[in-house]
């Protein structure tokens, strides 16, 4: 059974940059059903797609923080991993990792499993 | 302002029929398959129906997902009290070229 997890800071100062990542188990990172995802969700707010990537291949990402976005992947540890630069506290939220299942476009929207979520404020 | 339009809110009583509607465009609904999540307070959201109407292994036959057209909707049969949570349609948006949510919907059981 596929899960994810993700971790990082629950802290990070205004202009920072926020870093998180992603480790996926019971299934590899680098298989045939590549995609992957970010999504996020602020306080008390609605969720808000971030990224959907596939390992060795396209990406897709919010065109509102595409300039702000770095994705990177780990195969020997299974893990992706999402860094968001220039934070400012409009960037304080839940943020989730989750599997596009049927890839991007048409089915672009079906997400999983998803993890748990990981709070992180932006503050000073 | 979400491309897809959801209620705010929805309530009905144990035992009910609620609908929760998701509204967009030939853009988004009208061309691609709908999803719903349900996210319980406190947790991550959950996949719900997917590809329209379809439920994932371990969802109640309770719950029901439709399209037409250019709109969806949820439907929750037998209401029950853990049935109470946000609700929240998703669909991949052609003119956008990225996945998009509804607002959310809260579902209060009375």
């Amino acid at each position: 059974q596929l899960q994810l997890q993700e971790s990082g800071p629950g802290l990070v100062k205004p202009s920072e940059t926020l870093s998180l990542t992603c480790t996926v188990s019971g299934g590899s990172i680098s298989s045939n059903s590549c995609y992957w995802g970010w999504i996020r969700q602020p306080p008390g707010k609605g969720l808000e797609w971030i990224a959907s990537f596939c390992y060795g291949a396209n990406s897709y990402y919010n065109s509102s923080l595409k300039s702000r976005i770095t994705i990177s992947v780990d195969t020997s540890k299974n893990q992706f991993s999402l860094r968001l630069s220039s934070v400012t506290a409009t960037d304080t939220a839940v943020y989730y990792c989750a599997r596009p299942t049927a890839g991007v476009r048409g089915g672009g929207a079906w997400f999983d499993p998803w993890g748990r979520g990981t709070l992180v404020t932006v503050s000073s | 302002q979400s491309v897809l339009t959801q209620p705010p809110s929805a309530s009905g009583t144990p035992g009910q029929r609620v609908t929760i509607s998701c509204s967009g465009s030939t853009s988004n609904i009208g061309d691609n398959i709908v999803n719903w999540y349900q996210q319980l307070p406190g947790t991550a959201p959950k996949l719900l129906i997917y590809s329209d109407n379809q439920r994932p292994s371990g969802v109640p036959d309770r719950f029901s997902g439709s399209k037409s057209g250019t709109s969806a909707s949820l439907a929750i049969s037998g209401l029950q009290s853990e049935d109470e949570a946000d609700y929240y349609c998703a669909v991949w948006d052609d003119s956008l070229d990225c996945p998009v949510f509804g607002g959310g919907t809260k579902l209060t059981v009375l």
